[in-house]
């Protein structure tokens, strides 16, 4: 597996309290990626970045934010978590080519009550 | 926008049953790719196919990529409890966007 480490590993967080993920990769890999998993929904893409300080939405962006200041580290942001974001998430990464092979870190579950 | 829809949502077997995941994308695709999860783990490439009608084999799994490049099959022979896990795929399309299905998840009865 590429070197992508996520952290925290888990999380429990009450409702309304801002959360924040981190994806850190050691493969100078210049795409990064950010799901989230629920039963039924498969992979759902929530942000993804291109390069440093570039970033865009993807498909269930709402409540979510990005940032990539370096290209080693991928940070999610939830500003004010909510029930509906309890999940599992996942960074992955990419390296030349964006439709290339994808490298999954080991994953976040984050609980919100 | 671009859907991968896969089919069956799950799939319980027992040992030494086959087994196929399918995968039929919207628009057509510049490659598929495979993905399995084990229980609580993550996400790991399996194989990418590129080519109209290309087949490819690893072992007991076999990939096919439909002369449309527009569908895609994953089987696998004779099932074993080791292949247990969801498998992903996830299409790729020329403007540089890779969605993935929505998973197929299998259980194998020993």
């Amino acid at each position: 597996d590429a070197g992508i480490t996520q952290s925290p590993r888990h999380k429990v967080t009450e409702t309304g309290t801002p959360v924040t993920l981190r994806c850190h990769q050691t493969e100078n890999h210049r795409y990064m990626y950010w799901y989230r998993q629920d039963p039924g929904h498969g992979l759902r893409l929530i942000h993804y970045s291109y390069g440093v300080k570039d970033t865009d939405k993807g498909e269930v962006s709402d409540g979510y934010s990005v940032s990539r200041s370096k290209t080693e580290d991928f940070l999610l942001t939830l500003e004010s978590a909510t029930s509906s974001q309890t999940s599992v998430y996942f960074c992955a990464t990419t390296g030349t080519d964006s439709t290339d092979t994808q490298y999954f870190g080991p994953g976040t579950r984050l609980t919100v009550l | 926008g671009q859907q991968v829809m896969q089919i069956p949502q799950y799939q319980h077997v027992q040992e030494g049953e086959d087994f196929t995941t399918y995968c039929n994308s919207s628009t057509t695709l510049s490659n598929i790719q495979w993905y399995k999860q084990r229980p609580g783990g993550h996400p790991v490439f399996l194989i990418q196919l590129v080519k109209s009608g290309e087949v490819k084999k690893q072992k007991r799994l076999t990939f096919q990529f439909g002369e449309a490049k527009k569908n895609s099959s994953l089987h696998i022979t004779a099932t074993q409890t080791t292949d247990v896990g969801t498998y992903f795929c996830a299409g790729g399309t020329s403007y540089g966007k890779l969605t993935f299905g929505q998973g197929t998840i299998l259980t194998v009865h020993p």
